[in-house]
């Protein structure tokens, strides 16, 4: 079983919809959850950290954490063609030591 | 706005050849790191380093070697290509080892093909 689980895809959602994409993992050693939005011929950018659980808002932009069910979420509102990209979510634990862990990416296209 | 760059977008080598892969930033960061991202299977790392002429491996070594001789570039090298090493290789760097809230930062890619 992989570390953290991550939806391919692809999704496709039309111009405005709300999208939720997902990623559960395994290691409740993890502390830092991380989303990076990858567009086609790119390197990965990052869009969103967050510190243990909770909520954090971004603009149209926000990223969930439930540390309880080990589930992660990224809530894209007035979703826009420039969303269109793939999404990783990615995690790492407190120490110094620890490695980022990456999920597979799900792929995301916005509809005009 | 920190900035990785990875010396060549699109490379095509043969089997057996010895080949670099070039990537220098501009942040003055400790730490730098090469990941190999194949579709399903996300980004797995290949090695890091906090520190010049320090490397450490990461989840899959084998085949690889990297070099670090200056703070702003890292090197990975592929000894003796094979077909199966045909990939994107990701750089990236960050100010503080993971295990922090300091993000890695990447670089566009090298789409390296070998035939």
């Amino acid at each position: 079983q992989k570390e953290v689980e991550q939806d391919p895809g692809p999704l496709s959602v039309p111009e405005g919809a709300i999208v939720s994409l997902n990623c559960t993992y395994s290691n409740s050693a993890f502390q830092y959850f991380m989303w990076y939005r990858q567009y086609s011929r790119k390197g990965p950018e990052l869009l969103m950290y967050t510190y243990s659980s909770g909520n954090k808002e971004d603009g149209r932009f926000t990223a969930q954490v439930d540390k309880s069910s080990k589930y992660i979420s990224l809530f894209i509102r007035d979703s826009q063609p420039s969303d269109s990209a793939t999404y990783l979510c990615a995690m790492s634990g407190y120490s110094s030591a620890s490695k980022i862990i990456f999920g597979s990416g799900t792929r995301l296209s916005i509809r005009p | 706005d920190v900035k990785v760059t990875q010396s060549s977008r699109y490379l095509v080598k043969r089997t057996g050849e010895k080949v670099f892969l070039e990537c220098v930033q501009d942040m003055d960061h400790e730490n730098m790191f090469w990941y190999r991202q194949d579709p399903g299977l996300g980004l797995r790392l290949i090695y890091f380093s906090y520190d010049v002429k320090m490397k450490e491996k990461g989840d899959i070594p084998e085949g690889y070697s990297v070099s670090r001789e200056k703070k702003e570039r890292f090197s990975l090298i592929l000894e003796s290509a094979s077909t199966n090493q045909t990939s994107m290789y990701l750089c990236a760097s960050s100010d503080r080892p993971t295990g922090s809230d300091q993000p890695q930062h990447f670089g566009d890619g090298t789409r390296l093909s070998i035939l």
